[in-house]
């Protein structure tokens, strides 16, 4: 499809193990954003890639988290050692970036992480 | 830091219209705002953005103030598929950075 894909879109795991979530942005896509969603809270900013610059880890909650780029396309955010807290709805959006103020960013539908 | 401020909630009678109110009292002259929504369980969706003129779109009208220190969405006429949580965004200069706050929380009721 055109739009941004994530993968899983549902994810069940056990305190302690480590998780992958997979978002493919749209084609020509500079830019790619990923946000964190707790139930019935606001989106918290984790991390952003443009191009290839150095990402901005800036809300990245702590070590063990961490996300990568490959090929300027798709990106891989993983959770190690996942914690009861970090249940939550894992938001991937991309846009044509490039520094302009009009970018738009566009949105996947997530990926729901449980930890048990 | 969202940079902006946001009722937590608001009703609206479906047909009318609903004005949602956003201050950002901090803004820099080049910093736009954006608002995007978001329905329960989608992925936020893009709705209008301006710099200091009033902008109109085929979802929305916006309203900046003359100080730019405040900013109104407009929906004319809304209807029940406008519930959703709208959130009101400054974006910031250095870097490409959205940050949502947590956003007004809009009912459309019949």
């Amino acid at each position: 499809g055109a739009g941004v894909s994530q993968s899983p879109s549902n994810k069940v795991t056990e305190k302690g193990k480590d998780v992958e979530l997979r978002c493919d942005p749209i084609s020509g896509h500079t830019a790619l954003y990923w946000y964190r969603q707790s139930l019935g809270q606001g989106l918290e900013f984790l991390i952003y890639f443009q191009g290839n610059s150095a990402p901005d880890k800036s809300g990245l909650p702590s070590d063990r988290f961490s996300a990568e780029r490959t090929g300027g396309s798709v990106s891989t955010l993983t959770i190690q050692r996942t914690q009861q807290e970090d249940s939550a709805v894992y938001l991937c959006a991309s846009s044509q970036g490039g520094g302009t103020y009009t970018g738009e960013l566009f949105f996947g539908e997530g990926s729901r992480l449980t930890v048990l | 830091d969202a940079k902006t401020t946001q009722p937590p909630s608001m009703d609206c009678a479906e047909g009318r219209a609903a004005n949602l109110p956003c201050n950002h009292s901090t803004i820099s002259g080049n910093e736009y705002v954006y608002w995007y929504r978001q329905i329960h369980s989608q992925g936020p969706q893009y709705i209008i953005h301006g710099l200091k003129n009033n902008e109109t779109n085929e979802m929305a009208s916006l309203i900046i103030t003359e100080d730019r220190k405040s900013s109104t969405l407009i929906l004319p006429h809304a209807t029940l598929r406008d519930t959703a949580v709208y959130y009101c965004i400054v974006r910031v200069y250095t870097g490409n950075q959205f940050y949502f706050g947590t956003g007004t929380s809009l009912t459309v009721i019949p």
